[in-house]
């Protein structure tokens, strides 16, 4: 039973191109992340949003924008793809005050910029 | 949130339990300790949390000092398709909107 669906599992694109990233949760839950994953570096925050149409920029957002006009679904825009956004990204929900079950993340999306 | 140590990797024979350490010498009264494992090239799986009581799921066992400055996941019995990196996490209760920040973890490996 899949909770945190990202809409692909490897992309590659093109320098330049604008690159759409989507993730769906069907678990009701307020907040949703998005992360990249680079090897020796770990996890990294890019952005997260608390409620609908509200957003957070992480530990690194440059390059990097987010949409979340429904409280299902997480988008990350990559305005102008470059090489160094070739990566791993994972997205995550969570909700508020409850910690019970922590952070659901989908399978991840490897992008490759070329 | 509190900083976490753990040791970078680890080997267990197939069958054995496997037993995997965590410092979080800064954790605050309010913070919980979270596991969670990412088998290759997928995302991060939540394991089994705790405050301060050990804990139990089907998935693994955790014990947590009495002081809180450490805890180990045990899983009782590995197979192969336990073979992951495994991190520990410490994050405030009500967190629910803060970013997970992961450390590098430990490689987990199981020998047949």
């Amino acid at each position: 039973d899949v909770k945190v669906t990202q809409s692909s599992r490897y992309l590659v694109k093109r320098t330049g191109e604008k690159v759409f990233l989507e993730c769906v949760q069907d678990m009701d839950h307020e907040n949703m992340f998005w992360y990249r994953q680079d090897p020796g570096l770990g996890l990294r925050l890019i952005y997260f949003s608390y409620d609908v149409k509200m957003k957070e920029k992480g530990d690194i957002p440059e390059g990097y924008s987010v949409s979340r006009e429904k409280k299902e679904r997480f988008s990350l825009i990559l305005e102008s793809a470059s090489t160094n956004q070739t990566s791993m990204y994972l997205c995550a929900s969570s909700l508020s005050g409850e910690m019970s079950y922590g952070y659901t993340f989908g399978s991840g999306t490897r992008l490759t910029v070329v | 949130d509190a900083k976490t140590t753990q040791p970078p990797s680890m080997d267990c024979a197939e069958g054995r339990a496997a037993n995997l350490p965590c410092n979080h010498s800064t954790i605050s009264g309010n913070e919980y300790v979270y596991w969670y494992r990412q088998i290759h090239s997928q995302g991060p799986q939540y394991i089994i949390h705790g405050l301060k009581n050990n804990e139990t799921n089907e998935m693994a066992s955790l014990i947590i000092t009495e002081d809180r400055k450490s805890s180990t996941l045990i899983l009782p019995h590995a197979t192969l398709r336990d073979t992951a990196v495994y991190y520990c996490i410490v994050l405030k209760s009500g967190g629910g909107a803060d970013g997970l920040t992961f450390g590098k973890g430990t490689h987990l490996i199981i020998q047949p």
